[in-house]
């Protein structure tokens, strides 16, 4: 099935610093999604990119599409504390009806005040 | 108003019991899911479905079955509860963009 390689799969950095994370895909998706999800609680949508090439910002974060469609990055400028948690990518290719999500394995950023 | 609410947020039980986890909700979306979140932290589909029809089923034992009474709701019901069971679970819904998820339901099995 598809699978996500999602990197680094851990970073710990100083707060103020900025940070850039990735993923590709073993194939082509249509949709990629970024998602931050804090300890106890679901993943909450960051940034959605819907087509190949495109960026995309919400404040200090930045997300873009890959012109291959096999994959995509989201940078963080700047660093501050309740930047910590998981952050997860997710591609989706429309089949069916509706298409299933899938997920990469998830970037856990401590920052250190 | 939370837009996706699952109950309960933590559950304890003996192996070999049978349990229920709710979801509901109000964002009038119509595609529910239940993902399972491992201790590593990936998020595994499960079961999707379509205004109340199973769409998506992967491999998942027959243990677990979905049930949607109506498009605002998805339960996740488990028969024989198993040490590996041990996992969070995640409901979320979706219309056709990024998928809403729940906070999530802590399923532990002794």
């Amino acid at each position: 099935g598809q699978q996500l390689n999602q990197s680094p799969q851990s970073m710990f950095i100083q707060e103020g610093e900025d940070v850039s994370m990735n993923c590709t895909s073993s194939s082509i998706f249509n949709t990629w999604l970024w998602y931050k999800q804090d300890p106890g609680e679901g993943p909450v949508l960051l940034i959605a990119l819907y087509k190949a090439g495109e960026l995309t910002s919400n404040g200090r974060l930045t997300a873009q599409f890959g012109i291959t469609r096999k994959d995509s990055f989201l940078n963080i400028s700047a660093s501050i504390p309740s930047d910590v948690g998981i952050y997860f990518c997710a591609g989706r290719n429309y089949g069916g009806s509706q298409g299933n999500l899938i997920f990469g394995k998830g970037t856990k950023l401590s920052v250190k005040p | 108003d939370t837009a996706v609410s699952q109950t309960p947020k933590y559950l304890v039980t003996q192996m070999g019991n049978d349990k229920s986890i709710k979801c509901e909700q109000n964002l009038g979306h119509d595609t529910m899911y239940w993902y399972k979140q491992d201790s590593k932290k990936f998020l595994k589909i499960m079961f999707s479905y379509n205004n109340k029809e199973l769409i998506i089923n992967e491999t998942v034992p027959n243990r677990f079955s979905p049930k949607s009474p109506d498009k605002a709701h998805l339960n996740l019901h488990i028969n024989s509860l198993e040490l590996g069971d041990s996992a969070v679970y995640f409901c979320a819904s979706s219309q056709s963009l990024g998928y809403t998820f729940g906070s999530g339901t802590r399923l532990t099995v002794v």
